[in-house]
């Protein structure tokens, strides 16, 4: 049974650039989150999604970053116009439930010049 | 914010030696869990404590749950250099909310 996947591992992007980054669950988990480690903040969560849902955005920035899971294929995690600061591991997680159990993909490290 | 502090924040000790890292929060959790990352990979899940007092082994490793809950704390008897890495804690409920982590090097 596959693991979360997430690809690409390694993403470069200049300034003002968009950032697709794409995370495809464990087989049978319907429930995706998203988080982010910066390098002095720790791993902190961003967003909580369920097929074609948005359940919990409360730690999204306001701007530039969306989310979602499609009905089908992978859930995208989208930075628009990206700024040295957005440079972080992003790390996609998914559950078959609501419930504590999380299985964390390998992460994309996003590096922005 | 429910704040999570880890402590101590880094560690390096030698192959052997036995260590205990913390978890301490303000708030009361409904349960923790406990994550190992190595380096250029993701969280993995180590263990899940639920009922205050409770005390779970995973071979070399004693996780305690204090009996408040509101703080926990991971033994590590006789480390190995494999021991290495970011152990993080964190609150669980729909989404995680992790502790600002302790990242143990293990030296031969």
């Amino acid at each position: 049974n596959a693991g979360v996947m997430q690809n690409p591992r390694h993403l470069v992007r200049r300034r003002g650039q968009e950032a697709r980054l794409r995370c495809s669950p464990m087989k049978g988990h319907s429930h995706v989150y998203w988080y982010r480690q910066l390098p002095e903040e720790g791993l902190k969560f961003m967003v909580y999604l369920q097929k074609e849902n948005i359940i919990d955005e409360s730690g999204m920035p306001k701007e530039r970053f969306s989310a979602e899971f499609p009905k089908e294929g992978p859930s995208i995690l989208r930075i628009q116009q990206v700024v040295r600061g957005d440079s972080a591991a992003y790390f996609c997680a998914s559950s078959p439930t609501q419930i504590y159990e999380q299985y964390f993909g390998p992460g994309t490290r996003l590096t922005v010049t | 914010t429910q704040l999570l502090e880890q402590s101590p924040q880094f560690l390096s000790i030698q192959e052997g030696e036995n260590l205990t890292v913390y978890c301490n929060s303000s708030s009361v959790f409904s349960s923790l869990q406990w994550y190992r990352q190595e380096p250029g990979e993701g969280p993995v899940l180590l263990v899940t404590v639920v009922t205050g007092g409770e005390v779970k082994k995973l071979k070399r490793l004693t996780f305690q749950f204090g009996d408040a809950r509101k703080d926990s704390s991971l033994h590590i008897t006789a480390a190995q250099p494999g021991d290495t890495g970011l152990y993080l804690c964190a609150r669980t409920a729909s989404k995680l909310t992790f502790g600002t982590g302790t990242r143990l090097q293990v030296t031969l």
